[in-house]
């Protein structure tokens, strides 16, 4: 069953340092997403991606976030210089579509995370 | 104002019974609503999904769905030690909008005791 990966499962680094994470998503979707959980908390959004631009972002998404799809199977989220209070898990998702259409193709699929630890 | 609520539990239930896990949204023009499972350290686990009112059966699992009252259940029949796990309820605000961000609560923890 095709699957959402990311890398690296684990990544410390120390506060203003910039981080790359990288997803792949599902192949055949078209929306992706990243989202986190910082410990003990719910999962937030921050921002979505179709047809290679921002389709909506949370006001979590600010200045130092940036996401990219620089091939045609990767998704990245970069953070140009690490808080402390960005140390969360990250996940990326990604959807078939979003809309009416068919409505499970609404459905998100989330990637295994990835831990960023910031010191 | 949370948007989505969710008891955090620990809701304790004993193997082979039913769990019923709830949830309330605060956005009247929410159209999409998933449960999620997720276990401690890992991702979301997409488990039902329910767009219309009424229920929706998969296995052991039902979701249900009141829009009037904008508010969401799952039910767990015949529970096992292995749903022990927090529970996350999702819903899509709005349709166009709202865009296609998923907003979670805090999630419900079940443990299924033996």
């Amino acid at each position: 069953e095709p699957e959402v990966t990311q890398t690296p499962s684990h990544q410390v680094t120390q506060m203003g340092q910039e981080v790359i994470l990288r997803c792949v998503p599902i192949s055949n979707h078209l929306y992706f997403y990243w989202y986190r959980q910082i410990l003990g908390q719910k999962v937030e959004f921050l921002v979505s991606f179709y047809n290679n631009e921002i389709s909506e972002k949370s006001e979590i998404f600010d200045d130092q976030f940036s996401v990219e799809r620089p091939d045609g199977s990767n998704f990245t989220l970069k953070i140009r210089s690490t808080k402390l209070e960005d140390s969360a898990m990250y996940f990326c998702a990604s959807s078939l579509t979003s809309g009416r259409a068919v409505l499970s193709y609404n459905e998100q699929f989330f990637g295994p995370g990835t831990r960023l630890t910031v010191l | 104002q949370k948007e989505v609520e969710q008891n955090s539990g620990p809701l304790s239930v004993p193997e082979g019974a039913i769990a019923s896990l709830n949830c309330t949204y605060s956005d009247r023009v929410s159209q999409s609503f998933f449960w999620y499972r997720q276990y401690s350290g890992k991702s979301p686990e997409l488990i039902m999904s329910i767009y219309s009112n009424g229920d929706k059966e998969d296995g052991r699992f039902t979701a249900q769905l009141n829009k009037a009252s904008q508010y969401v259940s799952l039910l767990i029949r015949d529970s096992q030690p292995s749903d022990s796990a927090t529970y996350l309820c999702a819903v899509k605000l709005g349709l166009t909008g709202g865009g296609n961000k998923l907003t979670f609560g805090t999630g419900t923890q079940l443990k299924v005791e033996l």
